[in-house]
């Protein structure tokens, strides 16, 4: 079966410090992948989307940056965190030519 | 960006009652999405509509598609106290890659 896996499931980071957040997903191959952030109480912004190894493509200017390294692996990452960082993160996929989202549980990003 | 407006913001019913949902966006789509979030957790797919379709069923959920206006509606019959969440829309854009874009959602509480 199809699962997604997201870790940290939470996460308190100083400020200007470095970020790394992974997930992976299984049961599938060539899936696209999607990283997305969530302020308290609104919808979600689509940051960065890959559909497949190497390829990314940003959304939003950001202090932020996005990897794949593997087929089933998307990793977002920060150099410096701010302040305006903290939320919570969600991946999320779905098989190529098809529509319907898998998301993993997410990961709370308060950055003090 | 955030693809529309969701109305109302939140919604406060008893169990047993029904409650509707809306959604606006601001471009043509392919697809429409409606998707459940239960506070802290990720988001759960509930049903997709095609821009062709102008209604569709799903147990007790009912999903209606007016491209004209550039709007939809989640109809949630007989609710249960379980479906205390947030709700929201997601358009997928003609001719681009699937992603999906997120309206802000609804907060649904239904009172035992």
């Amino acid at each position: 079966s199809q699962t997604i896996h997201q870790w940290p499931a939470t996460l308190v980071q100083p400020v200007g410090s470095p970020l790394s957040l992974e997930c992976t997903v299984e049961g599938t191959s060539n899936p696209n992948l999607y990283w997305y952030r969530q302020a308290a109480g609104r919808g979600l912004q689509l940051l960065f989307y890959s559909v497949g190894i190497g390829q990314i493509s940003s959304e939003v200017p950001q202090n932020l940056s996005a990897s794949r390294p593997q087929d089933r692996q998307f990793i977002l990452s920060s150099k410096k965190l701010l302040l305006s960082d903290s939320g919570f993160y969600l991946c999320a996929w779905n098989p190529q030519g098809k529509y319907g989202y898998t998301f993993g549980s997410g990961t709370r990003l308060t950055v003090v | 960006s955030q693809q529309g407006e969701e109305d109302p913001q939140a919604l406060s019913i008893q169990e047993g009652e029904n409650a509707t949902m809306n959604c606006s966006y601001k471009t043509s789509i392919n697809n429409l999405q409606w998707y459940r979030q239960n506070s802290g957790r990720g988001l759960v797919h509930l049903i997709l509509i095609r821009s062709n379709e102008r209604e569709k069923h799903s147990g007790r959920l009912r999903v209606t598609l007016d491209t004209s206006k550039k709007s939809s509606s989640l109809l949630i019959t007989a609710s249960r106290a379980a479906d205390t969440a947030s709700y929201f829309c997601a358009t997928v854009g003609s001719g681009n890659t699937g992603k999906l874009i997120f309206g802000q959602g609804t907060t649904l509480q239904v009172k035992p």
